[in-house]
């Protein structure tokens, strides 16, 4: 099985600041590496598939890259809006997708 | 408007059963894989099954493997999943999500609450 391991477990940064989660693979992914936004009591929320495509609607401050078993999600000016924890998903695997432990976000 | 309604959790005792349903409108939900995702309390998003349009190719987190069942029914553009024998860990939200793509979930439902407790 493909383990996902994310850093770090949980951030707290201010208003403007520009914020990296890094998310590894046990094995190489390809381009199989998607970020997701969820907030408590709320649908979870694509933000990023196939490594880099940002999703309609999805601010701009949001980008992502990657390759082969490291990737990352950066947000350039952290907003108020942008708290929630943030999750990678491999899905090179079809028959057992997984993932990351996810990163927690905090806004000063 | 995409939108993904789960229903049908609950409080059940361990080894009893429950089945989720999962609502779809805004879109031609016999065109699109579906998933089951589930998050317990306090811990992370956890994939637990797969299936395919035409429900041609299931698939299950060893976690659920022999104690769930994802079906759908096209017609009633609804996903569902038969959980048996469950356990206190199988408490959680349980989400049902719309398969895009090369295996992302573009759309998720609000999520239906799990509780496996005596």
């Amino acid at each position: 099985d493909i383990q996902m391991t994310q850093s770090p477990s949980s951030l707290s940064a201010s208003v403007g600041d520009r914020v990296t989660i890094t998310c590894r693979a046990s094995q190489s992914i390809g381009r199989y590496l998607h970020w997701y936004q969820h907030k408590p009591g709320k649908a979870p929320n694509l933000l990023i598939s196939a490594v880099s495509t940002l999703q309609s609607g999805v601010p701009s401050r949001f980008s992502a890259g990657g390759s082969g078993t490291e990737f990352s999600l950066t947000i350039s000016s952290l907003q108020p809006e942008d708290f929630g924890t943030y999750y990678c998903q491999q899905s090179y695997t079809t028959r057992m997708y997984t993932f990351g432990p996810g990163t927690k976000v905090e806004v000063k | 408007e995409v939108q993904l309604v789960e229903s049908g959790g609950g409080l059940v005792q361990p080894g009893g059963s429950l089945r989720l349903s999962c609502e779809a409108s805004g879109f031609t939900f016999s065109t699109y894989t579906m998933d089951w995702v589930r998050q317990a309390p306090g811990k992370g998003l956890e994939w637990i099954s797969f299936i395919s349009t035409s429900s041609d190719t299931i698939y299950y987190a060893d976690s659920v493997t022999g104690r769930f069942t994802i079906s759908r029914d096209d017609a009633r553009n609804s996903l569902y999943l038969q959980m048996n024998s469950l356990r206190d860990e199988d408490s959680g939200v349980y989400y049902c999500a719309r398969g895009a793509g090369s295996g992302w979930l573009d759309h998720w439902g609000q999520g239906t609450p799990v509780t496996v407790s005596s």
